[in-house]
């Protein structure tokens, strides 16, 4: 059984940076792409990247570029995304999912990650 | 980048209605493309990906056609539980890409 469980809410200052965890367990950690999404409040959802835990090789959208990073720890089976320079338009819920079916599908999700960034 | 348009953003209908959202691609994407559903407060949850294969568990109301730019997501028979979020995904090449979304209300 798989399951992605993810690091609590934060609380973010505009030009803070905000890491969060999605610690993985239920399968075989290297054969699947991990990615991470996101949703403003009341909008869509937002592709920000995707990484290989095998290797480690990672792809980010455009719009993330020099400001997000995503990380495989092997020896804690656990995936990190890092943030820097929080606008308010960060303001979010933080998803981390696997892809299983084809690795670019969002087959199985972590229960998602509130990040605030207030003054 | 590959944009998706997705439409209606929300449609209005009854119980036992037949509906249909259509997703629309700015490139040929093949069948690269999946549908999940999203409840209020809860996590998204894949229901069609490959345009057409339904994930394991989805009931069988739940339909998905389409290939190149041209997509659609056809639920028969709905169910009080299904006026929820709808969001199309391709998975055709990075950078991965949503649909706005269409919220289907009662």
């Amino acid at each position: 059984q798989v399951h992605l469980v993810q690091s609590g809410a934060e609380v973010k200052k505009p030009g803070a940076s905000v890491r969060i965890s999605c610690k993985a367990s239920g399968y075989s950690f290297t054969n699947y792409y991990l990615h991470w999404v996101r949703q403003a409040p009341g909008q869509g959802l937002a592709w920000m990247g995707i990484i290989n835990p095998s290797g480690g090789s990672t792809d980010y959208a455009q719009r993330f570029q020099g400001r997000l990073t995503l990380t495989w720890d092997s020896s804690t089976t656990t995936l990190y995304m890092e943030l820097t320079s929080l606008k308010s338009e960060d303001a979010a819920i933080y998803y981390c999912a696997m892809g299983v079916t084809r690795p670019y599908n969002c087959d199985y999700w972590g229960q998602g990650t509130l990040v605030t960034v207030s003054s | 980048d590959i944009q998706m348009t997705q439409s209606p953003s929300s449609l209005s209908a009854s119980v036992g209605d037949r509906v249909t959202i259509t997703c629309r691609t700015s490139q040929s994407i093949g069948t690269y493309l999946n549908w999940y559903q999203q409840r209020p407060g809860k996590v998204p949850q894949l229901m069609i990906y490959g345009a057409s294969s339904l994930q394991s568990g989805v009931p069988s109301r739940f339909s998905g056609s389409g290939s190149g730019t041209d997509f659609t997501l056809t639920i028969s028979g709905l169910r009080p539980e299904d006026f929820v979020t709808y969001h199309c995904q391709q998975s055709y090449s990075i950078p991965l890409s949503f649909g706005q979304g269409t919220r289907l209300e009662i």
